[in-house]
């Protein structure tokens, strides 16, 4: 079936622009999670939704970043007044919710979005 | 606070030669420890998830192990389509549902 799907693929903006990005997660999957991986650094969780609401926003880095799930489905991450230290690859990723019945569910991650700020 | 580490950042192997990647975590209470494979310009891909100590799980040349501090994937006799960044992370007890990943390591096997 189709994995999680990402748009764009890459984004080029100037420094003090917004920029929104996008996530299509596997349809059934109610759990989203979006995660932010800069050159030598490690894959870091920005946001986890379950359903439309987000429990999770410790890992937003700043007011500048928000995010939305509207249907349960897809989600949108947007940055406002970008600066270069927000320069990454924005990962999207999806799961079946977990249940406590179950004790981890794997996450399947996007292709992602690289976002250069320039 | 809930940590991972991963050793060695890279690794060179040639092909046939086998070898293992290992995965040291601090967390206050583990729900999964579960292991992706990187490729360049792409998202992670699943592999494993391993819940509690003793668990192996296997899959073609990798087989992935865990004890109570850490985990180990380990490559039998590996094939250059094998190179990719292998990527460790865990989820932890009250911690919603997000994962603490390790930087990685770096797999480059050579013919």
């Amino acid at each position: 079936g189709a994995g999680v799907s990402q748009s764009p693929s890459n984004k080029v903006t100037e420094k003090g622009k917004d920029v929104e990005l996008r996530c299509d997660p596997i349809s059934g999957h109610t759990a989203l999670y979006w995660y932010r991986q800069s050159l030598g650094q490690g894959l870091e969780f920005l946001i986890y939704f379950q359903g439309n609401s987000a429990p999770d926003k410790s890992g937003l880095p700043s007011d500048r970043f928000s995010a939305e799930r509207t249907g349960g489905s897809v989600s949108t991450l947007t940055i406002q007044r970008t600066q270069q230290e927000d320069s990454a690859v924005y990962l999207c990723a999806s799961s079946l919710e977990w249940s406590g019945f179950h004790f981890a569910y794997e996450q399947y991650f996007g292709p992602g979005t690289r976002l250069t700020v320039t | 606070e809930d940590q991972v580490t991963q050793s060695p950042e890279a690794l060179r192997l040639q092909e046939g030669e086998s070898s293992s990647l290992n995965c040291s975590y601090t967390v206050s209470g583990l729900r999964g420890l579960f292991w992706y494979r990187q490729d360049p310009g792409k998202g992670p891909e699943f592999l494993f998830t391993l819940y509690s100590a003793g668990e192996e799980k296997e899959k073609e040349r990798l087989k992935a192990t865990l004890t109570k501090k850490e985990s180990f994937l380990h490559i039998t006799a590996p094939k250059p389509e094998d190179s990719a960044t292998y990527l460790c992370a865990v989820q932890a007890e009250g911690g919603y549902n997000k994962l603490i990943f390790g930087a990685g390591t770096r797999l480059a096997v050579h013919p």
